[in-house]
């Protein structure tokens, strides 16, 4: 079955530093990418949505500068946080839909992001 | 409104029993429907996925969908400690790739 890999699985970083999560499609090319972030007890919030050789499309609210998606080849997508504040900590998970069927979309195991 | 509800739960059951899931919808443009199971601090896992209206089983897991009233479903059965964990639906209502809209997951525990 699809698989996505996503990397790394937990971070601590300082504030002020930047993070970069890795997301790729194994065994599969995913012309869309999505970004999620999770809050505790919370159900999924769509950061934004990632498309191979253009610029992602990001949901109100949220703030490009600070997070930089780029999906430069059809198996990786990348989520850099920029200076990361203790805010900023949460779980974050990316989701890849496959470019052959397109149907429920296939998610990676998440990153969970602490910022001291 | 949502455009998705879903009890958050949380739901407990004995072991063996049989579990409903449910999420109701107000875009009648949704087509596509979906279930993730989700465990703690894991990724999503997709469970089923249906198109329009109808019943599809997969094992001990069954979705419905019924479009008219705007309903979906996921039954368990022979429910297992195993199944511990967060339901989430989501949908969409065209075939490529679009975002899903998620209902706010309910969680489920299964007891031995």
């Amino acid at each position: 079955g699809a698989v996505v890999s996503q990397h790394p699985s937990w971070v601590i970083c300082k504030s002020g530093t930047s993070v970069k999560i890795e997301c790729r499609s194994l065994d599969f090319q995913a012309t869309t990418m999505f970004w999620y972030r999770q809050f505790p007890k919370q159900s999924l919030m769509l950061m934004a949505t990632s498309n191979e050789g253009s610029k992602a499309t990001y949901e109100q609210g949220v703030e490009k500068d600070k997070f930089l998606i780029n999906h430069a080849s059809l198996t990786l997508s990348t989520l850099t946080v920029t200076s990361a504040h203790p805010e900023d900590s949460s779980f974050y998970i990316c989701s890849a839909a496959d470019r052959a069927t397109s149907h429920g979309y296939t998610f990676g195991s998440g990153t969970r992001l602490t910022v001291v | 409104q949502k455009e998705v509800e879903q009890d958050p739960g949380p739901l407990s059951v004995p072991e063996g029993a049989i579990v409903s899931l449910n999420c109701t919808y107000s875009n009648s443009a949704f087509q596509y429907f979906m279930w993730y199971r989700q465990y703690s601090r894991k990724g999503p896992e997709l469970l089923m996925y249906t198109y329009s209206s109808g019943n599809k089983e997969d094992g001990r897991f069954t979705a419905q969908v019924d479009k008219s009233s705007k309903y979906i479903s996921l039954f368990i059965r022979d429910s297992q400690p195993s199944d511990s964990a967060t339901y989430l639906c989501a949908m969409k209502s065209i075939q490529g790739a679009q975002k899903l809209v998620f209902g706010q997951g309910t969680r489920l525990t299964i007891n031995p």
